[in-house]
Order: C-alpha cells, then sequence, then structure tokens
C-alpha cells in the first residue's frame, strides 16, 4: 500500500484558467475527503464522499468548485474560472469507517498557485 | 469565526524537555477532539484523540488533556525529540458530523537538540 497520493504536486495557474486535481485514495477506503489549506491556517473541510457518493459539501466550495469520484475509486476536484484567491494547498485524505473515522490518512497535497 | 484556536504559532523547546501545546474551541456541540503532525511536504497525519466523556487520554510520550468546562485541551509530549519537530495541528468535530473535521490554525513546535 502506498498511501494517498495526488496529482501534481504543484500547479501554477493564469486567473481564469480552469485545473483538475487528482486523488487515489489507499486501496481498500471508501471514503474520500478534500480540504483546503491556505498559509498560516489548518485545513478546511470542503466536501466528502462514500464511494462515490457526495455526502456533505462546505459552503467555501462555491460553483466553480466540483468534485467527482465517478467509481469510488479516485477523485477530481476542478475549480473553474480559477481566481487569485483559490491559491492553497489542496489535500486529500481517505478512511475506511470500522477503523476509527478520525484516521484520515492524508496526501501530501496539490499546491495550486493563481497568477 | 475560528472554531479552533492555536493562539501561539510557534513554539521551542529544549530537547528531553516537556512540549505543551495549547489549544481552544468555542463550539459547546464538539465532542471529539483530535492532534494532527505535520512535516514540511507531508500530509497531516493523526496523532493522538480523545472524546468528551474524558479529561486524558495517553499514548507513549503523548498525552492530551480535555477541559470541557474551559473549553480547552493541550498536548503534552514528554521527553521532546528533534523529530518531533513538525507544525502540530488541534481539530474538533461533533457528533452530528464526525465526518467534517475543524482544524485549527496550528502550532509550529521546534525541539532543539
Amino acid at each position: 500500500d502506498t498511501g494517498v497520493s495526488q496529482d501534481p504536486r504543484h500547479k501554477i495557474t493564469k486567473r481564469g484558467q480552469n485545473v483538475t486535481f487528482r486523488c487515489d485514495p489507499i486501496s481498500e477506503h471508501n471514503r474520500l475527503y478534500w480540504y483546503r489549506q491556505t498559509l498560516g491556517q489548518g485545513p478546511e473541510f470542503l466536501t466528502y464522499f462514500q464511494n462515490e457518493a457526495q455526502l456533505e459539501k462546505s459552503r467555501l466550495l462555491s460553483d466553480r468548485f466540483s468534485a467527482e469520484r465517478p467509481k469510488g475509486s479516485f477523485s477530481t476536484l476542478e475549480i473553474q474560472r480559477t481566481e487569485q484567491g483559490d491559491s492553497a494547498m489542496y489535500l486529500c485524505a481517505s478512511n475506511q469507517p470500522g477503523q476509527g473515522w478520525e484516521t484520515q490518512y492524508f496526501g501530501p497535497g496539490t499546491r495550486l498557485l493563481v497568477l | 469565526d475560528q472554531q479552533v484556536k492555536q493562539n501561539s504559532p510557534s513554539l521551542s523547546v529544549q530537547e528531553g524537555r516537556i512540549s505543551i501545546l495549547n489549544c481552544d474551541y468555542t463550539n459547546s456541540m464538539f465532542d471529539y477532539f483530535l492532534w494532527y503532525k505535520k512535516y514540511p511536504a507531508e500530509g497531516p497525519t493523526f496523532l493522538i484523540s480523545i472524546s468528551s466523556i474524558k479529561d486524558k487520554n495517553e499514548d507513549g510520550r503523548f498525552t492530551v488533556f480535555l477541559n470541557k468546562s474551559a473549553k480547552h485541551l493541550s498536548l503534552h509530549i514528554v521527553p521532546s525529540q528533534p523529530g518531533d519537530s513538525a507544525v502540530y495541528f488541534c481539530a474538533a468535530s461533533a457528533r452530528t458530523s464526525y465526518d467534517k473535521v475543524i482544524f485549527g490554525p496550528g502550532t509550529s513546535l521546534s525541539v532543539i537538540p
């Protein structure tokens, strides 16, 4: 088991462009979470999936953001018409109910810079 | 409206001494509290947790104390080791939504050899 992986690790884009990030959870985990972390802050919850179902979305997830997990395995987070305020670290985590819900395993994150 | 606060952005401790990291929360619905540790270029890793039915939980060198009346918790690391140097996040959640974990801003701990 290689842990949670995220791709790309870094992304620089110009304002107004669309970006997509990918997260591959630990293989047997059916819950997948997305967080955003800005400088000097802790991770902020964005959304989570159980299998392919998106169960909760934060108010932080504006209509420019969309997350999918089509086959209940990997997930993508797309940001449309990026703004400078979207610059942040985007973290993905996964876990398996029954292991202890608190044990969310985080990936290394994708750092986004919007110019 | 920061619900989980860590008022010390950084802390320096001598190797072998005790490190005490503090955390305050405002939401009385929180009943589960966690500490995560984060090294540079890595995601946070779960360290220790405590339920509101307890006031102390210990795991090796790490002990978390909870004072519900003061809405305060602390993480004690004894003895501190250089490898403990990292950013520590306090986090909390409520039984109504355990999957929605609220993180504090973090405290950067430096353990000086």
